[in-house]
């Protein structure tokens, strides 16, 4: 059982480019979500989905998007990469309902320069 | 989902009891109570959570005040494998879980 599988584990930007950080999970989640934590800072909330085809911003959702064409998958995409955006970003999912776990992936390090 | 206050730092010895409070004075009738923690900069990991009893499991004892406002995360015998920064979250299992900036807890030898 994988859990929540992020992929790049690295990877370094330069300025204006864009890329897209890939979340799978195999627990067939219905709820899943992203994260950024800049260093010493706690974790800052950036889409979340609550099934396939619905989305949504949390907190910091300025300069990402997000779908979600299946259960499985949440990729984050950054349209314009700004330095501002160097980060860990988190992925995480959970089944929906009270008293339920989030479940995390071992984080993805973004480098823009 | 409620917002929970807690001390930006706390220290305890090796072997002792770590005791990690959280104010949650707006908490409402079904939000539970989770912990969670972050050892050096990976995924936060589940300890805990409870609704209005205390919990206690493998690694962690909870314990929620009557009027549910606050509650304290016990490691009943820290190790230096503890350090780690400690996240209290209010969550009706609801979809925007906001994670604030959590303890650092620092165990020494």
């Amino acid at each position: 059982n994988a859990g929540v599988t992020q992929t790049p584990k690295f990877q370094v930007l330069k300025t204006g480019q864009s890329m897209t950080l890939q979340c799978a999970q195999d627990m067939n989640h219905e709820y899943m979500s992203w994260y950024r934590q800049d260093p010493g800072m706690g974790l800052r909330l950036i889409h979340y989905s609550v099934g396939a085809g619905i989305t949504d911003q949390g907190e910091v959702p300025n300069g990402y998007n997000v779908s979600r064409s299946t259960t499985e998958d949440f990729p984050l995409r950054l349209l314009s990469a700004a330095p501002s955006q160097t980060s860990v970003y988190f992925c995480a999912s959970r089944i929906t309902g009270f008293g339920n776990t989030i479940y995390f992936g071992e984080g993805s390090w973004l480098t823009v320069v | 989902d409620a917002k929970t206050t807690q001390p930006p730092s706390m220290d305890c010895a090796e072997g002792r009891a770590a005791n990690l409070p959280c104010n949650h004075s707006t908490i409402s009738g079904n939000e539970y109570v989770y912990w969670y923690r972050q050892i050096h900069s990976q995924g936060p990991q589940y300890i805990i959570h409870g609704l209005k009893n205390n919990e206690t499991n493998e690694m962690a004892s909870l314990i929620i005040t009557e009027d549910r406002k606050s509650s304290t995360l016990i490691l009943p015998h820290a190790t230096l494998r503890d350090t780690a920064v400690y996240y209290c979250i209010v969550s009706p299992g609801g979809f925007k879980t906001i994670f604030g900036a959590g303890t650092r807890l620092f165990v020494k030898a």
